[in-house]
């Protein structure tokens, strides 16, 4: 069975500044997906960030990057930039992929909350 | 399409009555899972359908649980004899068996909320 483990139930940062959310994994599958979800405090769970585990380069979208070492099975959420609007639950999550039959359920870790400060 | 959407939002019930959730995936999406978040916690798989097919059950749904998704669209969350540990947010997300562009997969609904007291 896989699990997520992230370290840090809070988290400061100020505004403008960057930020690095922990996330470390265990799985002896090889083929699997690590995704990064936010979630404010409305409920809604929000995609940030995909990462393969074949995938040959770290993933980027926007403010947000993953830096994937597949060694240590860690997948850090590195935040550039800080804005007061980040301030939210954060959560890593993984699920094995099986091919044709496609990704199985996520396995989420405890999650991180994540407060920007002005 | 309009994203998965949950109905109600929120829910306060008396222990030992029943309720009932409804989950709309977005249309093309095959694939409907069903999670529990508790306060403070990551959520936690509960169970999945392929079409119709109910294809794995967490060890979490016991047996007041009950989940159906009978024309292979909308899916239902029966929570029989409620008790006060029910309490949580119960989210549902949807995704095809395709890798897709969009979210890599997964669209999750904002949840449905239950208070037992």
């Amino acid at each position: 069975a896989q699990k997520i483990t992230q370290t840090q139930p809070g988290m400061f940062v100020q505004e403008k500044e960057a930020v690095t959310l922990d996330c470390t994994y265990d799985t002896s599958d090889p083929s699997y997906g690590l995704f990064w979800y936010k979630q404010p405090s409305s409920g809604e769970m929000i995609f940030l960030i995909y990462q393969g585990s074949y995938d040959q380069q770290n993933a980027t979208e926007g403010r947000y990057s993953l830096n994937f070492q597949k060694a240590r099975k860690s997948a850090n959420l590195v935040i550039s930039a800080s804005q007061l609007g980040d301030s939210a639950m954060y959560f890593c999550a993984m699920t094995l992929s099986r091919g044709d039959t496609g990704r199985r359920a996520l396995t989420f870790g405890s999650g991180t909350r994540l407060q920007v400060q002005p | 399409d309009t994203g998965v959407s949950q109905n109600p939002r929120h829910k306060i019930t008396k222990r030992g009555q029943n309720v009932t959730f409804r989950c709309d995936p977005i249309s093309e999406h095959n694939r409907l899972y069903w999670y529990r978040q508790t306060l403070g916690q990551g959520p936690e798989f509960l169970t999945y359908f392929q079409n119709e097919a109910q294809l794995e059950k967490s060890r979490l749904l016991s047996d007041r649980f009950s989940a159906e998704r009978p024309k292979g669209s909308f899916s239902t969350l029966e929570i029989q004899r409620t008790e006060q540990g029910d309490s949580a947010m119960y989210l549902c997300a949807s995704s095809t068996t395709r890798d897709s562009k969009n979210n890599y997969g997964y669209t999750f609904g904002s949840g449905t909320r239950l208070t037992v007291v």
